[in-house]
């Protein structure tokens, strides 16, 4: 069955340190995004891509860097980890927009920053 | 940011009884959809209704879409206590993409 997996599922770094988050799916989609999930603020857009070496900023995304080599992977970095994004990362992938944009995500990261 | 707003923020209701929540957006879209997230668990797609659509279900869920008041309702009839959950509205506008604007959430608790 298609599916859509993020290593690791918890990560503990110190202030500084860089992070690569993973993200690969199944489902051939051309369309992945990157979002963050605080308390109060619900899900926020970090980067997002629309196919292989398109990537685009949301409305997050400074600290943080995309690149889409492929179909099925968009590793998200972050360049030097800050306190501020101790957060639950989840990655999300869809067909083009005419198929509707329904989104599947992937289970989560829970990442610490200390 | 955050374009969906959701009604109410948390709700708590007994087994068997009906859920409702609100969500309003506050451009034009192309359609909404509501997801489901389980703690700890990341994000399920439980239904979507185009912006020509008013009413669409789907088992136990209804969802309603009110365009000229930029609102929509999910509607969950004889709820579970496995209907534990916080559901998101998200809006989706094909001029910006694939993206999609999720609203904050409204967290639902079923008391069996």
């Amino acid at each position: 069955d298609a599916e859509i997996t993020q290593s690791p599922r918890h990560k503990i770094t110190e202030t500084g340190r860089q992070v690569t988050l993973a993200c690969h799916q199944t489902w051939n989609h051309n369309n992945m995004f990157w979002y963050r999930q605080d308390l109060g603020h619900g899900l926020r857009l970090i980067h997002y891509s629309y196919g292989v070496h398109d990537t685009n900023k949301g409305e997050v995304s400074d600290g943080y860097s995309v690149s889409r080599s492929n179909t099925e992977d968009l590793p998200l970095t972050l360049e030097s980890a800050a306190s501020s994004q101790t957060s639950v990362y989840f990655c999300a992938s869809s067909r083009d927009s005419r198929f509707g944009n329904e989104q599947f995500f992937g289970p989560g990261t829970r990442l610490t920053v200390l | 940011s955050q374009q969906g707003e959701e009604d109410p923020q948390a709700l708590s209701i007994q087994e068997g009884e009906n859920a409702t929540m609100n969500c309003s957006y506050k451009t034009s879209i192309n359609n909404l959809q509501w997801y489901r997230q389980n703690s700890g668990r990341g994000l399920v797609h439980l239904i979507l209704i185009r912006s020509n659509e008013r009413e669409k279900h789907s088992g136990r869920l209804r969802v309603t879409l009110d365009t000229s008041k930029k609102s929509s309702s999910l509607l969950i009839t004889a709820s579970r206590a496995a209907d534990t959950a916080s559901y998101f509205c998200a809006t989706a506008d094909y001029n910006q993409g694939g993206k999609l604007i999720f609203g904050q959430g409204t967290e639902l608790s079923v008391k069996p």
